[in-house]
């Protein structure tokens, strides 16, 4: 987790409301992830970003948006959050190769 | 709370034995692999990684096989610690074209050492 945060780290919340996690990086990489984990799925990867206002769609962004505006900062957000996105987020960034490293996560609960 | 463990498979081990957990990757064209660690509650650890050249790598008590015609990745554990309890996965880059560097993982092994 080194040069990884993340916050919160646990947040409980009401269908209907915004959510913004954040994940803040040390090691000036311009690469960061966001995923989802779910029991009985892998790691399922939600936006990622490859450069400073630059961002794509993973596989299950639905929901889900992100910014990022400074090299170290990458936000996501729930517009409305659902019971369905209930869940641990992982952030993880990586320099250029294919090696990711993963933050320590955040435990989100929809109500 | 919840735990990432649930519905995966399981090995159970006595702790000084070898491990061996196994993954099965799904596209012919991924030039590389990673093994990671995750502890309850924690996120994912980097443990070792492979390129397709290569059909073995040795870390510190870790040892990655990859086989290329069958699609298989394997991680050895030598003498398993109580300390090495936790989920173990594989990741694969499968989608590599440009500059994407976006990594396919797998569900997971749960191991558990018994003292």
């Amino acid at each position: 987790d080194a040069g990884i945060t993340q916050s919160p780290r646990h947040k409980v919340t009401e269908t209907g409301t915004p959510v913004t996690l954040r994940c803040h990086q040390t090691e000036n990489h311009r690469y960061m992830y966001w995923y989802r984990q779910d029991p009985g799925h892998g790691l399922r990867l939600i936006h990622y970003s490859y450069g400073v206002k630059d961002t794509d769609k993973g596989e299950v962004s639905d929901g889900y948006s992100v910014s990022r505006s400074k090299t170290e900062d990458f936000l996501l957000t729930l517009e409305s959050a659902t019971s369905s996105q209930t869940s641990v987020y992982f952030c993880a960034i990586s320099g250029g190769s294919d090696t990711q490293y993963f933050g320590p996560g955040t435990r989100l609960t929809v109500l | 709370g919840e735990s990432v463990g649930l519905h995966l498979p399981t090995l159970s081990v006595q702790e000084g034995d070898n491990s061996i957990i196994n993954c099965a990757y799904s596209n012919s064209a991924s030039d590389y692999f990673i093994w990671y660690k995750q502890e309850s509650g924690k996120g994912p650890q980097f443990i070792i990684d492979i390129r397709s050249n290569m059909d073995k790598r040795q870390g510190q008590r870790v040892t990655v096989l990859l086989n290329k015609t069958v699609k298989h990745l394997s991680l050895q554990i030598a003498a398993t610690q109580p300390g090495d309890s936790a989920v173990y996965f594989c990741a694969e880059n499968s989608d590599s074209g440009g500059s994407n560097y976006k990594l396919t993982f797998g569900k997971g092994t749960l191991l558990t050492v018994n003292p």
